[in-house]
């Protein structure tokens, strides 16, 4: 399985692009890099998953450098409400244990 | 479309006492997996269930144990509730393959006094 390390907190403002960089040096050709949205007393979202270069949806991007060895999490133009935890996760993605770590907590400030 | 069900949403229990925490979903995914999330940590995965009929241990599986009944439901009980089992329990299911990824429950409440 391959270990992922992120920063543990970040403070942001409202309006500001936030980056969250995630590293998983091990990182096995197969396996994909997921991202999840937790906020208090819910269980976790799926926000952006990609296998390598850039991927876009209407909430974030994900950059993800040729070696494949770290993934940014790119959430722009915060606002008070993306106060959350946020997860990074990397697997095969079928039927695997797959292991979250201790997340990102992002703080958007007014 | 309920996707990922979990019940109770909340239980109070003794020390010793058992209980079953139910998971149910609707969106035919054929992996399931049982989390414990404590106050300010991150998830911590105590069983899954890759496809139905087959269950594996986590990374914390000590003091509960698991069914796979059908394709739908995944149950985990605890046998003998210790303190230390107070949690907030997270169901997930996951369909598989390209674009996927896992689809959680709202969670269940757990103290076990």
């Amino acid at each position: 399985l391959a270990k992922t390390t992120q920063p543990i907190s970040m403070d942001s403002y409202e309006g500001q692009e936030v980056n969250i960089t995630c590293s998983h040096n091990n990182i096995a050709t197969n396996d994909y890099i997921t991202w999840y949205q937790q906020f208090p007393s819910q269980g976790p979202r799926f926000i952006i998953q990609g296998y390598k270069t850039k991927v876009t949806n209407e909430v974030a991007s994900l950059f993800i450098p040729a070696d494949r060895k770290s993934s940014t999490l790119s959430l722009p133009r915060v606002s008070l409400s993306d106060t959350a935890v946020y997860y990074c996760l990397v697997g095969i993605n079928y039927g695997q244990n797959f292991v979250f770590g201790p997340g990102t907590r992002l703080s958007v400030l007014p | 479309n309920a996707g990922v069900t979990q019940t109770p949403k909340f239980q109070v229990l003794k020390t010793g006492q058992s209980m079953t925490l139910q998971c149910a979903q609707d969106m035919n995914h054929n992996s399931m997996y049982w989390y414990r999330q404590d106050p300010g940590m991150g998830l911590r995965l105590i069983y899954y269930s890759a496809s139905e009929g087959t269950t594996d241990k986590g990374e914390v599986p000590n003091g509960y144990n698991v069914s796979r009944l059908n394709k739908r439901e995944f149950s985990l009980r605890l046998e003998s509730a210790a303190p230390s089992q107070t949690s907030v329990y997270f169901c997930a299911t996951l369909r598989g393959g390209e674009a996927n990824a896992q689809h959680f429950g709202d969670g269940t409440r757990l103290s076990i006094l």
